[in-house]
């Protein structure tokens, strides 16, 4: 069981926006600004697409932006296209005790 | 450009050690903490270990505390996990990530992976 609660999945049409949620508590998503998303192809690495909540690395497209609202991290990827089926993965510093956490991973189909 | 070569995965019984190595290029690597994260066959990502830039702290989760120990050897840009006491559920493709920051929990370049599979 993973600290973090992801939807198993999400779906959209292309050019439709999906909007994935991460669910923690006040220790972890609601105690700090160190929420990150990141992007699983199958048989690659993951990789960063937001940190810091909102932010986004160099090279990630401006179609995926990060929220958070108390316990709540969300990820919205708008203009769906075909390479962004994939599984996304959600983190957050959980302080000195559990440190890291991250969510179960939601896959992400484009209809 | 940063790269980050993971290298020491295999097959190895229960109970048995394992080490695995994460050589750095394209960046210093004494700047930065360090850390690994594993992925079983089909399922999600699990943080495992993280060492602080200059080593002074590490932190284990908490199914692989007292079994695995992490290490760095900034000279020689590669990082170390030392694997003890394996268990059928730590098979998994090892990975290991660089922090954004000294100890930030952003993952900003990662690995290819390297496979471990504890298997009688």
């Amino acid at each position: 069981q993973s600290a973090l609660t992801q939807p198993p999945s999400a779906s959209g049409s292309p050019g439709q926006s999906v909007t994935i949620s991460c669910t923690g508590t006040s220790s972890d998503v609601g105690g700090y600004n160190y929420v990150s998303w990141y992007q699983q192809h199958p048989g690659k690495a993951p990789k960063l697409l937001i940190f810091e909540v909102n932010k986004r690395p160099s090279g990630v497209p401006d179609r995926f932006s990060g929220s958070k609202s108390g316990n709540t991290a969300s990820l919205t990827v708008s203009g769906l296209q075909a390479g962004d089926e994939a599984v996304y993965y959600c983190n957050s510093y959980a302080g000195a005790n559990n440190f890291v956490v991250f969510g179960g991973g939601t896959k992400v189909t484009v209809l | 450009q940063v790269q980050l070569v993971e290298s020491g995965g295999g097959v190895v019984q229960p109970g048995g050690s394992l080490r695995l190595n994460c050589t750095a290029s394209g960046f210093t690597l004494k700047n930065y903490g360090m850390h690994w994260v594993r992925q079983a066959p089909g399922k999600g990502l699990e943080w495992v270990a993280f060492i602080r830039y200059d080593g002074s702290n590490k932190y284990y989760a908490d199914s692989v505390k007292g079994r695995f120990t992490l290490s760095r050897d900034n000279s020689q840009n590669t990082l170390y996990l030392e694997m003890n006491s394996l268990r059928v559920e730590d098979t998994a493709v090892y990975y290991c990530a660089k922090d954004l920051e000294r100890a930030s929990a952003i993952f900003d370049y990662w690995g290819q992976g390297t496979l471990v599979t504890v298997s009688s």
